[in-house]
């Protein structure tokens, strides 16, 4: 596609269950940023993949959370146990590649809506 | 300290008004700013980047000051489809493309 897709769109889950969230980024960009949001909050960064680089995970909130990125494209921010302070919205954004003079600006996806209940 | 630093506003202005945002950055080797803008329950998107020259796009003038580590968005003759969340975002050069977003700033556009 064109732009940056996560899937589902929305997701209700119990409490204590695990959850999947899917980001496709747009094809070729080697950057990839998933950041949650909060209702009427700024973006928190979770985690951040660069290429082939070890993924910088300063940003998770807890061991509950993971990301992986597989053939460096599509990725999958999985939260374990959630619980209800886990409810917001979950965006990923993707930007072309790295470089001293790079300008570059991420863009996102539509985000997933999760709510804990 | 936060990286990037905004105030949340809401700042309310009538439609025509001029209207201005600063926001401020804690690392001043940072080499990359772009203003975002989201509206409700959507995505941020692009508005504009920040250029160490100033640049300007129709009535948004974004501006860099780098002695004193802010980036300004100046909205000229306010419309009501400007009323949004308007997102800072730096991009330090210690860390390429790890972007920061501020918190951002809600502007509403009164009739």
């Amino acid at each position: 596609g064109a732009g940056v897709s996560q899937s589902p769109s929305n997701k209700v889950t119990e409490k204590g269950k695990d959850v999947e969230l899917r980001c496709d980024p747009i094809s070729g960009h080697t950057a990839l940023y998933w950041y949650r949001q909060s209702l009427g909050q700024g973006l928190e960064f979770l985690i951040y993949f660069q290429g082939n680089s070890a993924p910088d995970k300063s940003g998770l909130p807890s061991d509950r959370f993971s990301a992986e990125r597989t053939g460096g494209s599509v990725s999958t921010l999985t939260i374990q146990r959630t619980q209800q302070e886990d409810s917001a919205v979950y965006l990923c954004a993707s930007s072309p590649g790295t470089g001293l003079s790079a300008n570059t600006e991420a863009f996102f996806g539509q985000g997933t809506r999760l709510t804990v209940v | 300290r936060k990286e990037v630093e905004q105030d949340p506003g809401p700042f309310n202005v009538p439609e025509g008004a001029t209207v201005a945002f600063n926001c401020t950055y804690s690392n001043s080797a940072s080499q990359s700013f772009f203003w975002y803008r989201q509206d409700c329950r959507k995505e941020p998107k692009l508005l504009m980047s920040v250029y160490s020259s100033g640049n300007e796009d129709g009535r948004f003038t974004a501006q860099l000051n780098r002695a004193s580590q802010y980036i300004s968005l100046l909205i000229r003759d306010s419309k009501l489809s400007d009323s949004a969340t308007y997102l800072c975002v730096v991009n330090p050069r210690y860390n390429f493309n790890k972007f920061y977003f501020g918190s951002g700033t809600k502007l509403n556009v009164k009739p």
